[in-house]
């Protein structure tokens, strides 16, 4: 079946350190993936996405690359702020009945 | 624009009872779609509506209902509530269904005593 999987959390990162948070899928057809983050005691929001091979999603300083071969599409920051402290969670629209499935969630806490 | 707003935010119910949560999605959306978020599960696809029209289903039982009025504004149901329903409910808008990027409102917490 279509299915997503990040890597478990918590993690916790110093300020200006290197952030990667990991996705991969199984899915049928041709889907688009997602990042999406939720902030404490909000709803989520898209964070960045790719509709199809090889397309890089990129948004306040995060990436991701849609790999195919490796059906992955791993989440990036360079240098993180306290302010990125949140809920990631990775999601793939299937393309044959166009539903949306989540990934756990990775709780992401950046200190000072 | 005003986002996509959810009522109420915090609901306590007793198991055996039925409850309706109301989304408002933001203007000019015709597409709503419901999830359910629980530890356990995570983050789970219940029902996307399109012009009043349930056009996507996920694997829930039949307790969960929804609908959508004309102004695009839309209702979910829950009847004969367990514990286990006991989750926060997020609502989601877009343009014209779940192709188009998923507006997010800030979720009901519903807690079944």
């Amino acid at each position: 079946g279509n299915s997503v999987t990040q890597m478990e959390g918590p993690v916790t990162l110093s300020e200006e350190a290197f952030l990667t948070i990991n996705c991969t899928y199984t899915a049928t057809g041709y889907p688009s993936l997602f990042w999406y983050v939720q902030y404490p005691g909000e709803g989520l929001q898209l964070l960045l996405k790719a509709t199809k091979a090889d397309d890089k999603g990129s948004n306040k300083g995060f990436e991701a690359t849609y790999r195919k071969e490796t059906t992955s599409f791993h989440l990036e920051k360079g240098s993180v702020q306290v302010s990125d402290s949140a809920v990631y969670f990775c999601a793939l629209l299937r393309s044959n009945d166009y539903k949306l499935s989540f990934g756990a969630g990775t709780t992401v806490t950046v200190r000072a | 624009k005003a986002g996509v707003t959810q009522t109420p935010r915090y609901l306590i119910k007793t198991r055996g009872q039925q409850v309706t949560l109301s989304c408002s999605p933001i203007s000019g959306h015709r597409s709503v779609s419901w999830y359910q978020q629980t530890p356990g599960q995570g983050l789970q696809f219940l029902f996307e509506y399109f012009s009043e029209t349930q056009r996507n289903k996920g694997n829930f039982p039949g307790r969960f209902s929804g609908r959508q009025f004309s102004n695009s504004r839309s209702e979910m149901n829950v009847s004969t509530l367990e514990l286990g329903d006991s989750a926060l409910y997020l609502c989601a808008s877009s343009l014209e269904g779940m192709t188009n990027e998923q507006f997010f409102g800030p979720g009901t917490r519903l807690t079944v005593l």
